[in-house]
This record gives structure tokens, sequence and C-alpha cells, in this order.
């Protein structure tokens, strides 16, 4: 198994402009999760979904944030229009429906200039 | 949301046994403790988890205490692998309330 494929592994972007950052969860998983991590708030939930239904979306920061899952094997986060504190690493992670295990991604360093 | 409090930082040279504290005063009978670790550069993994009783893997030990209110992962040899930061996790709740949320971690050191 690939595990849960993130891409781009980077992205340096303009203030203003729309960034679109893509998931594939393992196959089989139901459920998949969005978190974003800074160094000074650390690693926030931002929204999850389960059989691709978004379930909470409580920590999504702003409107210019919006997530979709159009189907069990993609997501996407889109952010629009970006902002220099929208610099971060984002993760997603994906897991079967009460397994125990998350499984995460390598992220996404988005970089916002 | 029950919450969970870890030392910010330890330290411990190779090959040497880790215990890992974590305090959940507030735990619900429901609620799992798991264990995750970021290594540098990389995304959350994985460690362990447990309800009432101790547990082992391949990776680690999870001592919980008898009332529930603290645990503490065990990595029985240390290597220079294991640096990175390992947080403490309580899961449970409804379908609904099932996500994780991770606090501010342990960050382990660990020297040759």
């Amino acid at each position: 198994d690939a595990g849960v494929i993130q891409s781009p592994r980077h992205e340096v972007t303009e203030m203003g402009q729309e960034v679109t950052l893509r998931c594939k969860p393992i196959s089989g998983h139901n459920s998949l999760f969005w978190y974003r991590q800074t160094m000074m708030r650390g690693l926030e939930l931002l929204i999850y979904f389960n059989n691709n239904v978004p379930i909470d979306d409580s920590g999504m920061p702003e409107d210019r944030f919006s997530a979709k899952m159009p189907n069990a094997s993609f997501s996407t986060l889109k952010i629009q229009p970006s902002e220099p504190r929208d610099s971060a690493v984002y993760f997603c992670a994906s897991r079967q429906d009460r397994s125990y295990g998350y499984t995460f991604g390598s992220g996404t360093r988005l970089t916002v200039v | 949301d029950a919450k969970t409090t870890q030392p910010n930082s330890m330290e411990s040279n190779e090959e040497e046994p880790v215990h890992l504290p974590c305090n959940h005063s507030t735990i619900s009978g429901t609620d799992y403790i798991h264990w995750y670790r970021q290594l540098p550069s990389q995304g959350p993994e994985y460690v362990i988890h447990g309800l009432t009783s101790n547990v082992n893997n391949r990776m680690a030990s999870l001592a919980i205490a008898e009332d529930r209110k603290s645990s503490t992962l065990i990595l029985h040899r240390a290597t220079l692998r294991d640096a990175a930061v390992y947080y403490c996790i309580l899961r449970g709740g409804t379908y609904n309330t099932d996500k994780l949320i991770f606090g501010t971690g342990t960050r382990l050191q660990v020297f040759p």
C-alpha cells in the first residue's frame, strides 16, 4: 500500500492566488481528515469526512478555506484567496471506521509570499 | 473535551529505557488513550493505544494507571530514530466526536 498520498509536497504562491492541496486516502479507508501545523498553533484539525460527507468543519479558519471529497479516493483543500498567514504544513490523514489508527500523509508545505 | 498534560521535553541516552508520562485526570469511561509520534519533517504516526489494561506492541508499551487518570508510554531501548514529538491523545465519544485532537506533546531528544 502506498499510504496516504498528498500533492504537491511543496507549494510557493503569491498572496491572493488560489491554492489547491490534494489527498488520496488509503483504499478502503472511509474517513478522511485535514490538519494544519504551524509552530505557533501546533496541529489543528480543520475538517473531516466520513463516507465522503463532511462531518465537522468547525476547524476551518474562515470562508477562504473549503474542502471537498467528491469520491472515496480523492479530496481537495482549497484556499482562495491565499494569505501569508496561511503558510503552514497541511496534513491529510485517513482511517477505517472505528479502527484504532490514523494514517497520515507526508504533508504539503505551503508558503504564501 | 478531556485534555492531556505532558512535559514539554525529555532527554534520554541511546539504548536506555524512556518513560513518557501523560496526565488525563478528566478522562471519561469511554475514552481510549492513544499515542502518536511525529518524526522530523514527517506526519504523525500511530504508536499504541489502550483503554484500561497495559498494552505492548513492537514499538512500545503503554502502562495505564488503575484510576486511568494517567498513563506512561515506555520505549524499552531508545534509539536515535526515536527522537520525535510524542503526543498523548484521548479518543472516544460518539461517532461524530471521534476525532484526534493534538496537544503540544513531549519532544524527546536521544543522545548517542
